[in-house]
């Protein structure tokens, strides 16, 4: 159980395009999801906090208009990068959290495969 | 300040040895979670261990084990008789509070070669 998706798993893209990443928890409903940027060799860097109907809740430093995020169900939500440059390059991961009706394990953040983003 | 603190950068056993990954947390609160992940070259984090801040007992998942101590507040993580296919970095992370789904304040990695 708690399995969550991402798609695409890799992508490559030129510079000046938008670029959109889909974060899917497969067997349970998740009130929250999160997504993190991971550069090499390095740990993960939290960029917001999504909930579903509500506006994603952005990290310092983050800019919320060029990664957008959208949580339209319980079990989507979505990040676009827009006008995509080099120093987007990176490797995207979404996790989801078990809503509070679930019991036990409600904070245990599930992770997807990761989106490896590639802009030249 | 570090709130996960991951000294252990890059560290390489032979298979079968025993391998202790260190973690050393900061936190106020008095309700928190512990968890580790593991992440293998092909990306993925996988969930390993969830441990809450009013449970010390020891945990045991067979060549795992976890060693939690509120006192040093430190999370150990031990993989006996390691594997080849343990090699990956080992995340441990940090959840400061129970319904709210606030961050995870993750340590920087500890990356666990188990060569042959």
């Amino acid at each position: 159980g708690a399995v969550v998706s991402q798609h695409p798993s890799r992508v490559i893209c030129k510079s000046g395009t938008s670029v959109k990443i889909e974060c899917r928890s497969l067997d349970f409903q998740a009130t929250t999801m999160f997504w993190y940027r991971q550069f090499p060799k390095k740990s993960l860097m939290l960029m917001a906090t999504s909930n579903e109907g509500s506006k994603a809740t952005y990290e310092q430093g983050v800019e919320k208009d060029k990664f957008l995020i959208n949580h339209a169900s319980l079990t989507l939500s979505t990040l676009t990068v827009t006008s995509a440059h080099p120093e987007d390059s990176s490797f995207y991961i979404c996790s989801a959290a078990l809503g509070p009706l679930a019991g036990a394990n409600t904070d245990t953040q599930y992770f997807g495969p990761g989106t490896r983003l590639t802009v030249l | 300040a570090q709130k996960v603190t991951q000294a252990q950068t890059e560290i390489s056993v032979v298979e079968k040895e025993d391998v202790t990954l260190d973690c050393v947390y900061e936190t106020r609160d008095t309700t928190y979670y512990l968890f580790w992940y593991k992440q293998p070259p092909s990306g993925e984090l996988v969930f390993l261990i969830r441990r809450n801040s009013f449970d010390e007992q020891n945990e045991i998942s067979g060549r795992y084990s976890w060693n939690f101590q509120k006192s040093t507040s430190s999370f150990n993580f031990t993989i006996t008789a390691s594997q080849v296919v343990d090699s990956a970095v080992y995340f441990c992370a940090l959840s400061e509070a129970l319904w709210n789904f606030n961050k995870f304040y993750f340590g920087s990695g500890t990356k666990l070669n188990v060569k042959p």
